[in-house]
């Protein structure tokens, strides 16, 4: 089946700090992946997306891209602010017997800290 | 107008009872979506359901009962609620089933069972 494994939070970060939070992929089939943020007291909401191998999805100042060959879709950015705080989630979608189904990471709690 | 909406935002009941959450979403969108959410901010998808018909039903108690009385509104009924179905109940939808990827979350009903 599908899975996705994110790194362990909760980060804390102070302002202005670069941000890496790892995500890798088991999947049958060739997946579509994605990064969803959840900003405290809201539900999710697509941060950005990526196709096929080697694709970068970017929005917002982050960027991930899609390594095939380590499985792994890293959500990075270059200047954190105080704003990025919230849960951040990898997730992954395939077709055939999973078709419908986004599977998702257990969450990355990000903090930021002017 | 909120695209996602669902109530209550909090529900805090005994155990046994029965209770039901409501969602409706004014996006026109076909496909409508049940996850839930633990305290570790896992999230699962529960139920899916197309144009008013159920077409995914993951491993859920047959006490969780999701009904569509039409396309733009996916209810979900507890019955005998238990300690362990204390988490965030998230609404969802998208456009079709085909464009899955894209969803748009409510912002979810706290359920607390005592």
């Amino acid at each position: 089946g599908n899975s996705v494994t994110q790194m362990e939070g909760p980060v804390t970060l102070s302002e202005e700090a670069f941000l890496t939070i790892n995500c890798t992929y088991t999947a049958t089939g060739y997946p579509s992946l994605f990064w969803y943020v959840q900003y405290p007291g809201e539900g999710l909401q697509l941060l950005l997306k990526a196709t096929k191998a080697d694709d970068k999805g970017s929005n917002k100042g982050f960027e991930a891209t899609y390594r095939k060959e380590t499985t792994s879709f890293h959500l990075e950015k270059g200047s954190v602010q105080v704003s990025d705080s919230a849960v951040y989630f990898c997730a992954l979608i395939t077709g055939g017997t999973s078709y419908g189904k986004l599977t998702f990471g257990q969450g990355t709690i990000l903090t930021v800290h002017p | 107008d909120t695209a996602v909406s669902q109530t209550p935002k909090y529900l805090v009941t005994q155990m046994g009872n029965d209770k039901s959450i409501k969602c409706e979403q004014n996006l026109g969108h076909d496909t409508m979506y049940w996850y839930k959410q633990d305290s570790k901010k896992f999230l699962k998808i529960m139920f899916s359901y197309n144009n008013k018909e159920l077409i995914i039903n993951e491993t859920v108690p047959n006490r969780f009962s999701p009904k569509s009385p039409d396309k733009a509104h996916l209810n979900l009924h507890i019955n005998s609620l238990e300690l362990g179905d204390s988490a965030v109940y998230f609404c969802a939808s998208s456009q079709d089933i085909a464009t899955n990827e894209k969803l748009f979350f409510g912002s979810g009903t706290q359920l607390s069972v005592l």
